[in-house]
């Protein structure tokens, strides 16, 4: 079974700071893909990569970076934490073969 | 931009009953997920369909294409089954993104 592993469950930062959400898949997906969820809106696609170095804006990028150095690994980076972005935050890949998706367990993050 | 619906947002039922999810979305699309999360965040993927039915244990999932509409049925519930159900779409081949729905929040009493 596919295996997508995000770094903290939890997460309380202050207002600010970088923060790193990491996230790691060990089947060789090329697609990856971070979400915020948010009461009444539904999971939101923040950004997303096809490839190695490769990315590309979601719907909501605004605040946040993103680091694809590694097939296996996609971190998304808020470059400087605000309140507005305490949320739940989902990796997802890919399997370009049958269109399956393997979410990770989610970060929930708190901005303070 | 697709917009997908779901009924009810929450639903409250007695263990042993029938339940029924729907979604609708307003553009075609090449497939519709349906997932499930449970409570402390993960997601799990129930189904993908493209038409027609799909079975697994006591879950099936349907999908109308001309109606543009797709429903989760769970036969004989259990209290395990409560959780929040998600439907997501993706609109054409080669399109990797979702579009996902709000959410049914399902919780079956014992």
């Amino acid at each position: 079974d596919v295996k997508v592993t995000q770094s903290s469950r939890y997460l309380v930062k202050r207002t600010g700071e970088k923060v790193f959400l990491e996230c790691v898949q060990d089947m060789d997906h090329e697609n990856m893909f971070w979400y915020r969820q948010d009461p009444g809106l539904g999971l939101r696609l923040i950004y997303f990569s096809y490839d190695v170095k490769m990315k590309e804006k979601g719907d909501i990028p605004e605040g946040y970076s993103v680091s694809r150095e590694k097939k296996e690994r996609f971190s998304l980076i808020l470059e400087s934490a605000s309140t507005n972005q305490t949320s739940m935050y989902l990796c997802a890949s890919l399997d370009r073969e049958s269109y399956g998706y393997t979410f990770g367990s989610g970060t929930r993050l708190t901005v303070v | 931009k697709n917009e997908v619906e779901q009924s009810p947002q929450n639903l409250t039922a007695q263990e042993g009953e029938f339940i029924t999810i729907n979604c609708s979305y307003s553009v075609g699309i090449s497939a519709l997920h349906w997932l499930q999360q449970h409570p402390g965040g993960g997601i799990v993927s129930l189904f993908m369909l493209s038409s027609g039915k799909k079975k697994h244990g006591r879950l099936i999932a349907t999908i109308n294409i001309q109606e543009k509409h797709s429903s989760l049925h769970i036969t004989a519930s259990h209290p395990r089954d409560s959780a929040v159900y998600i439907c997501a779409v993706r609109e054409s081949f080669g399109n990797e993104k979702l579009t996902f729905g709000t959410g049914t929040r399902l919780t079956i009493i014992p």
